[in-house]
């Protein structure tokens, strides 16, 4: 059984166009969030939330939503995609106070062209 | 800013040599971790050191915790053609016992057979 799935797993777009990506957990943790890893592999935080609530809101361009409609969920909408938008998109849970560790899934290619 | 740094940013060694990784950050912290991500893949939780804790063990991995330096090392012994991988120190800085992790840039180990 997946414990964090992201749907699509490779997306190829225009510029311009509007994206979504999808995630999903099903090991009952109350806190999700969203990476991105860059050509580089340097992986950096982008959002969080806890309990549907947002908590980590790193200096990420507005045309960036996330979405959390329950726990198990997290979404991130991009609006109209840019050339440098183009990376590894994973999204990841955890469970407050444990130490934090991170569940990862297996990340979203997104190459905009 | 980054606050873990890697080091070497590439190893090579033969199948089973031991690999060592060392990795040092900035700021106080709750506790580091390591990970491991295979190519195209996410990132999968390998141990996590306390604060209060200098050496921990998991398997073939050793992990050391140097507070007053600032600097983790990740050993691997007796490494496999499997350990091959990129491997990224994080570290849990936030105030809360949950909340974002901060990674490295990571180290690309080679095992070669």
């Amino acid at each position: 059984d997946t414990a964090v799935s992201q749907t699509p797993k490779y997306l190829v777009t225009q510029m311009g166009n509007d994206k979504s990506i999808k995630c999903e957990q099903n090991l009952g943790h109350d806190t999700m969030y969203w990476y991105k890893q860059d050509s580089k592999k340097f992986l950096k935080i982008m959002f969080s939330y806890n309990n549907k609530e947002l908590i980590i809101n790193e200096t990420v361009p507005n045309r960036f939503s996330p979405k959390s409609p329950d726990k198990a969920h997290l979404n991130l909408h991009i609006n109209s995609l840019e050339l440098g938008d183009s990376a590894v998109y994973f999204c990841a849970s955890s469970q407050m106070g444990t130490g934090n560790t991170i569940y990862f899934g297996e990340g979203s290619w997104l190459t905009v062209v | 800013s980054q606050q873990g740094e890697e080091d070497p940013q590439a190893l090579s060694i033969q199948e089973g040599e031991n690999a060592t990784m060392n990795c040092s950050y900035k700021t106080s912290i709750n506790n580091l971790q390591w990970y491991r991500q295979n190519s195209g893949r996410g990132l999968v939780h390998l141990i996590l050191i306390r604060s209060n804790e200098r050496e921990k063990h998991s398997g073939r991995l050793r992990v050391t915790l140097d507070t007053s330096k600032k600097s983790s090392s990740l050993l691997i012994t007796a490494s496999r053609a499997a350990d091959t991988a990129s491997y990224f120190c994080a570290t849990d800085a936030s105030k809360n016992q949950g909340g974002k992790l901060i990674f490295g840039q990571g180290t690309e180990l080679s095992v070669k057979p």
